[in-house]
C-alpha cells in the first residue's frame, strides 16, 4: 500500500485555521485520500475524502495538489475538541485503510 | 451512527491462554476489519472479512485467527495469548450509508500478563 509523510505534531490557536500537511508521493491513479482523526480514549472517526478535486463538508476542506502527490487537510476555525491525531491515509483495495502515525494536532485556547 | 459494538471492553488474560474478541454489527454490511493500536502507532490491520467465510490477512496476522459465520459476528481469536498481544483492538465496518466510510467500534483494551 501507498505510503503517507505527515508531521508528528502541530499547534495551533482556537479560532483560528489549521492547514494539516500529507505528503504521498507514491500515490497511484485510482487511491482516494482519505482523512480521519482520533480523539482520546476513542476508535478513528472520518473526517474527508477526495481524489483530485478539492472537496469541502461541515467538518473540514481537503486541498489536493494538482499531481496529487501531497493533500492539505484545513479545518477553518480549530476549536478544542478539534484536539486529536489526525491520519491522511490512501484507501487501498477492499477498502482496507493503512493508517501511518498521524499528526497530533494540540489546540490552544 | 451505525450499530458496531465491541466485547469485552476491556480484559486481563494470562500469557498461554486463548482470548477471543468480539464484533457485533446490525448493520448487515459485508465489510468488517480488525486493527490493533499500540503505544504512539497508528492502527495496523489484522485481519478483515467481505463476508460470511471470507476471510483475509492484514499485515499483523501472526499469531489471530478470525472467524465470520455469520455476517453480524467477526470475532477474532488469540490462540495462545502473548505480551506482544496487549493492545487496543478496533473492529470497523464500512459504514452502511456512506459506502466511502469506515466506521469504528470503541475497541478492547487487552492486558496479557
Amino acid at each position: 500500500d501507498a505510503k503517507t509523510t505527515q508531521p508528528n505534531s502541530m499547534e495551533s490557536n482556537e479560532e483560528e485555521p489549521v492547514h494539516l500537511p500529507c505528503n504521498h508521493s507514491t500515490i497511484s491513479g485510482t487511491d482516494y485520500i482519505h482523512w480521519y482523526r482520533q480523539l482520546p480514549s476513542q476508535g478513528p472517526e472520518y473526517v474527508i475524502h477526495g481524489l483530485t478535486s478539492n472537496v469541502n463538508n461541515r467538518m473540514a476542506s481537503l486541498a489536493i495538489a494538482e499531481d496529487r502527490k501531497s493533500s492539505t487537510l484545513i479545518l477553518h476555525r480549530a476549536t478544542l475538541r478539534d484536539a486529536a491525531v489526525y491520519y491522511c491515509i490512501l484507501r487501498g483495495s477492499n477498502y482496507k485503510l493503512t493508517f501511518g502515525k498521524g499528526t497530533l494536532l494540540t489546540v490552544n485556547p | 451512527d451505525a450499530g458496531i459494538t465491541q466485547s469485552p471492553r476491556h480484559k486481563v488474560t494470562e500469557t498461554g491462554t486463548p482470548v477471543t474478541l468480539r464484533c457485533h454489527q446490525t448493520e448487515n454490511h459485508r465489510y468488517m476489519y480488525w486493527y490493533r493500536q499500540d503505544p504512539g502507532h497508528g492502527l495496523r490491520l489484522i485481519h478483515y472479512s467481505y463476508g460470511v467465510k471470507d476471510t483475509d490477512k492484514g499485515e499483523v496476522s501472526d499469531g489471530y485467527s478470525v472467524s465470520r459465520s455469520k455476517t453480524e459476528d467477526f470475532l477474532l481469536t488469540l490462540e495462545s495469548a502473548t505480551s506482544s498481544q496487549t493492545s487496543v483492538y478496533f473492529c470497523a465496518i464500512k459504514h452502511p450509508g456512506r459506502d466511502y466510510e469506515a466506521f469504528f467500534g470503541q475497541g478492547t483494551r487487552l492486558t496479557v500478563v
